[in-house]
């Protein structure tokens, strides 16, 4: 069964700064897609970013950028510039196919001014 | 609609009593999802349909939950005899048909068993 794991209950980071969120992840699967979500206190789902496994390249969005390690089953999310409005529970997900996106436990974002 | 829509936002029961929750998934999107968020924040997997048929509902508590997704309305959970540990954030998720879609999410329902 594959599970995804996110090890750091808690980051913070300095407005205007960068900060990387960990994920990793366990699969047989080739072909899979990974997607970091952003929930912040409104609880609203917020799809951030989107990997498909077959490409080498890392996705980038904005701000946003995964750090993609296929072997080493790695999935991690950097925020460059941050700020204020980027403190929220960050989601890393799994799917494969059209099945169910498997989530890990979460990652609670806190930005200083 | 742009979005998926979840009514009712917030539903208190007492326990015993039946809950009924709904999800509009965005317009030509092929696959719902219902999740489960406790205050632990995780997110277990209810069920998953294609269209109206059920897909996925290996994480479907068969006993006192069920859903539907029928044509031309929106999609339900239900939840007979609601206990206390039925109390938590259900999320309704949509996805196109193709693969690795993006799954894009209501604002959720709260639902308190009191």
């Amino acid at each position: 069964a594959q599970t995804v794991t996110q090890s750091q209950p808690e980051m913070s980071v300095q407005e205007a700064e960068t900060v990387t969120l960990s994920c990793t992840y366990d699969t047989s699967e080739s072909d899979y897609y990974l997607f970091w979500y952003k929930q912040p206190p409104s609880r609203q789902m917020i799809l951030v970013i989107r990997q498909e496994a077959y490409k080498q390249q890392n996705a980038t969005e904005n701000r946003f950028s995964v750090n993609f390690q296929k072997a080493a089953k790695s999935f991690s999310l950097k925020i460059s510039d941050s700020q204020l409005g980027d403190a929220a529970m960050y989601f890393c997900a799994y799917r494969r196919g059209t099945d169910k996106l498997i989530f890990g436990t979460g990652t609670r974002l806190q930005v200083f001014p | 609609g742009e979005e998926v829509a979840q009514t009712p936002k917030h539903l208190v029961r007492g326990e015993g009593q039946k809950a009924k929750l709904y999800c509009a998934p965005i317009k030509g999107h092929s696959y719902v999802f219902w999740y489960q968020q406790v205050l632990k924040n995780e997110f277990k997997f209810l069920i998953s349909f294609q269209n109206e048929n059920v897909f996925d509902e290996t994480g479907m508590p068969k006993e006192r939950f069920s859903a539907k997704c029928l044509p031309n309305s929106p999609c339900s959970l239900e939840i007979q005899a609601t206990k206390l540990e039925d109390s938590a954030v259900y999320f309704c998720a949509s996805s196109q048909s193709f693969r690795g879609s993006g799954a894009f999410f209501g604002q959720g329902t709260r639902l308190t068993v009191v």
